[in-house]
């Protein structure tokens, strides 16, 4: 059964640094891995979505990488600004059951100003 | 405006009463999920939706109910809720994909609350 696992669960950094999240999962039979965005008391805002055939995404300051031999993508945010301060979560769906997605648990992220 | 869109989005009831929360997109999306989410468990799938009157569980589905009657709507039902159904629900939707897959839209979600 696929695990998704994030580490670290919470983040403090200041201002302007380059940060790393990660992602790992057991099974490397996936058919996307999707990182989402989520402030509190609100929805997921969908950030980069790579598909297994892909190795990085990216946007504007965000880049995501996926190596699924391994079982891990990363999520890497340049130059971090306050308002980049949320719930980094991911998901991954696996081939087995492609309309089935399973969550990691996210990684708290407060960037101090 | 693209949208997922939730009704109620808070709602507190009581031990065994009927509810159901409304999801409805309209992105013509063929694609349709609920989750739910509880601290240190993250997002748990309930049931999906690869089209009308396609449905298929998730990892979470005991005690929830869903219909797609219409591409548009995707209710999901407590027949008799519990305690334990008290917390956070998305709705998502996405277009179908094949070799290529396409990324979800989450609903604000409905803060649910059985007493």
């Amino acid at each position: 059964k696929q695990e998704v696992t994030q580490i670290p669960a919470a983040l403090s950094v200041p201002e302007g640094e380059n940060l790393v999240l990660n992602c790992s999962f057991t099974d490397s039979a996936i058919y996307n891995l999707q990182w989402f965005r989520q402030d509190p008391g609100k929805g997921l805002t969908s950030l980069l979505l790579i598909q297994s055939s892909q190795r990085e995404q990216t946007s504007g300051r965000l880049n995501a990488s996926l190596d699924k031999s391994s079982g891990r993508s990363t999520l890497y945010i340049a130059a971090s600004q306050p308002g980049d301060s949320a719930t980094y979560l991911c998901a991954v769906s696996s081939l087995s059951g492609t309309y089935k997605y399973i969550f990691g648990t996210g990684t708290r992220l407060k960037v101090l100003a | 405006e693209a949208q997922v869109t939730q009704n109620p989005r808070y709602l507190i009831t009581v031990t065994g009463k009927k509810l159901t929360v409304t999801c409805s997109q309209n992105m013509n999306h063929e694609y349709m999920s609920w989750y739910r989410q509880d601290p240190g468990l993250g997002l748990r799938q309930i049931y999906y939706s690869m089209n009308v009157e396609v449905t298929d569980k998730g990892d979470v589905p005991e005690g929830y109910k869903v219909s797609r009657k219409e591409k548009r709507n995707f209710p999901l039902i407590l027949e008799s809720p519990s305690p334990n159904q008290t917390s956070l629900y998305f709705c998502a939707s996405s277009l179908k994909g094949g070799t290529v897959s396409y990324e979800q839209y989450f609903g604000p979600g409905t803060r649910l609350t059985v007493t």
